[in-house]
Parts: structure tokens; C-alpha cells; sequence
């Protein structure tokens, strides 16, 4: 079935350095989402990508989507203590409903 | 809008309990699923609801009953617990059963079996 691969699973930075996660579909998304969690909280919709190629930008974070739809990053410049957190990424299914997520990047930032 | 709410916060049953998992939104969202987070693995789909009325089944259905008998409420049962099922449950929802719609969670249960 489709599966979405996320890497590194764990992320250890200092403040400022940058930080860059992975996502690699098995076939091709529609489009993708990207969510962060919080420790101790709930997946928050960061950002969506539906176009080929597509890039976006959010401040320090820019996500892409690569020209298949095969894959995406997410790209957090000059990293803060608030980044720290779980980021997901979240593909359509073969359902057609239910999103398929990533096993997410842990983010830790210390400064 | 409270958005999607969960209830409880936190559980602790015996092995072999039962008890429901309370999710509620008021978005008038139709696509309303349950999550499981597990420690390294991501979250799993459980359940999942089109609209009042139809449920499907996820990648790890068993052990979980629900059912989607108002657009609002998605309980989700757990019949007889076993200590696998300790875990953290999120509900989400959407406006539609497409992808492109943005996914709402709630808070989380954090459910402990003994």
C-alpha cells in the first residue's frame, strides 16, 4: 500500500543552525501537508503543497514539493527553541479519504 | 468555535475494561477519523467517518468499534482493553473526504492499560 517515509527520525541542533526533514512517497501524491506537534500537544497544520515543484514559504520554514510529487522537504533556517517539536508530513491514501503520516521528525533545539 | 473536543484527557483502565472515547467538533466538518500515536510510530489511522452513518475501518481497527450517528460526535469503543492499546488517541476532522482539506485535531486522551 502507499506509504510515506520520513527521515531522520530525530533531529538534535543548536540554536541557529538549520534543520532540513524528509519525506519520500512509494507513488505519487496529490498533494501533501505538513503538520507540527508540540511535546504535549496535537499535530497543527503547518502548510499544504498541490503543485509540482511547488515551494513555499513560511518565515524560517520553506517546504517543497518535488517535480514527481514523489517527495517533499521542510527547511527551518536559523532554528529557534520554539521549533522544537514533532513535524509530519501527510500524504493521501489509497482510500482517498484518510491522510497517510510520516513517523515524524523529533526536533530538538537547544540553545 | 470550540473546534474538535475530546473527552477524557486521561484514562487509566484494567485489562479487560471498557470504556468510549468522546470526540466532538463544530466545524459542520463531514470526514471526522481517529488516530493512535505510539512512541516512533507515527500516528495510525484507526477509524475513519465520510458523514453520519458511514464508517470504515483504518490500518489498526481491531480492539475499536465506532460509530457516526450525528455529524458532531465520533466515539470510539474500546471493548475489552488490553495493555497494547496504551497510547495517546487523537480525533481529527475535515470539511470533506478530500485530501486537500485541511485536518483539525483535538487534544488527546492518554489512555494507560494496566
Amino acid at each position: 500500500g502507499q506509504q510515506v517515509m520520513q527521515i531522520p527520525q530525530y533531529q538534535h541542533v543548536q540554536e541557529g543552525e538549520d534543520f532540513t526533514t524528509y519525506c519520500n512517497s512509494s507513488t505519487t501524491l496529490s498533494n501533501i501537508q505538513w503538520y507540527k506537534q508540540r511535546p504535549g500537544g496535537h499535530p497543527v497544520f503547518l502548510i499544504q503543497l498541490v503543485k509540482s515543484g511547488e515551494v513555499k514559504k513560511q518565515k524560517r520554514l520553506t517546504f517543497q514539493f518535488g517535480e514527481a510529487k514523489k517527495n517533499s522537504s521542510l527547511h527551518i533556517t536559523a532554528t529557534q527553541t520554539t521549533d522544537v517539536g514533532t513535524y509530519f508530513c501527510a500524504g493521501d491514501s489509497n482510500s482517498g479519504y484518510a491522510l497517510n503520516f510520516g513517523k515524524g521528525t523529533s526536533l530538538l533545539v537547544t540553545p | 468555535n470550540a473546534g474538535v473536543t475530546q473527552t477524557p484527557k486521561f484514562q487509566v483502565l484494567k485489562t479487560g475494561q471498557s470504556m468510549t472515547l468522546q470526540c466532538a467538533q463544530d466545524m459542520n466538518h463531514e470526514y471526522m477519523s481517529w488516530y493512535r500515536q505510539d512512541p516512533g510510530m507515527g500516528l495510525r489511522l484507526i477509524h475513519y467517518s465520510v458523514g453520519a452513518g458511514i464508517t470504515d475501518q483504518g490500518e489498526v481497527p481491531n480492539g475499536y468499534n465506532v460509530s457516526r450517528s450525528t455529524t458532531e460526535d465520533f466515539p470510539l469503543r474500546l471493548l475489552s482493553a488490553a495493555p497494547s492499546q496504551t497510547s495517546v488517541y487523537f480525533c481529527a476532522s475535515r470539511y470533506s473526504g478530500s485530501s486537500t482539506d485541511t485536518q483539525y485535531f483535538g487534544p488527546g486522551t492518554r489512555l494507560t492499560v494496566l
